[in-house]
């Protein structure tokens, strides 16, 4: 089992949606990141938290420690927004940063 | 500022030949990473240096592999021998701080393919 989960692997959704990428991981961690790959592979880091709640644009990053979790929402969503949305976490024991394997987000006109 | 500087982009060599992927981070950044990412695989920690000193090689896959920063603004990944399993994007990454403790700015890849 991986330890860092993403879901869904695949969503395709209509411009304007709200959409929703989930990441839950199995392992005690200082840090979970977001980062975005657009098509033509750069990686471009959205968010890092620890706790809480990060805003940014339409974009917006929630963690529950206690349950293990993160959200990342897209609100008012556009086909430029098309990109694989990658979670990673730093683990407490050795800071070690392991990544999930994607969610691949493609957003029709 | 330029960002991070990866070079080539792509590389395309013969199984057994010497590869050697170049990084320059961001200016003031005192931590770098490599990454490989391949499709079965996804994104993986290959080793990360914090003030030029390697800290944390657990993830180079064999001796094969090296990696080493001379100084600052500069490091490199090697590959003697190269075999076709290595094909993959090869990533490097820099940031202020320790590990993965602050956002990390990532280099545009190098594109590497083994025949």
């Amino acid at each position: 089992k991986n330890e860092v989960e993403q879901s869904p692997q695949n969503l395709t959704a209509q411009e304007g949606e709200f959409i929703t990428i989930n990441c839950s991981y199995s392992v005690g961690i200082s840090a979970l990141h977001w980062l975005q790959q657009h098509p033509g592979g750069g990686i471009v880091s959205l968010f890092m938290l620890s706790s809480g709640k990060k805003k940014h644009g339409r974009l917006i990053a929630t963690i529950n420690i206690q349950e293990k979790h993160s959200s990342l929402h897209i609100t008012a969503s556009h086909p430029r927004d098309s990109a694989v949305y990658i979670c990673a976490v730093t683990m407490n024991r050795d800071d070690k940063i392991i990544f999930g394997k994607g969610t691949r987000l493609h957003i029709l006109p | 500022d330029a960002g991070v500087i990866q070079s080539p982009r792509h590389e395309v060599t013969e199984m057994g030949q010497e590869v050697t992927l170049r990084c320059k981070p961001i200016s003031g950044h005192n931590s770098l990473f490599w990454y490989r990412q391949t499709m079965m695989r996804g994104l993986e920690l290959l080793i990360y240096f914090n003030n030029n000193v390697p800290i944390d090689d657990s993830g180079m896959p064999e001796d094969r592999f090296s990696a080493k920063m001379p100084n600052a603004s500069f490091s490199t990944l090697k590959i003697q021998p190269s075999e076709p399993r290595d094909s993959a994007v090869y990533f490097c990454a820099s940031t202020w701080g320790t590990s993965g403790q602050s956002e990390q700015y990532f280099g545009p890849g190098t594109r590497l393919t083994v025949t």
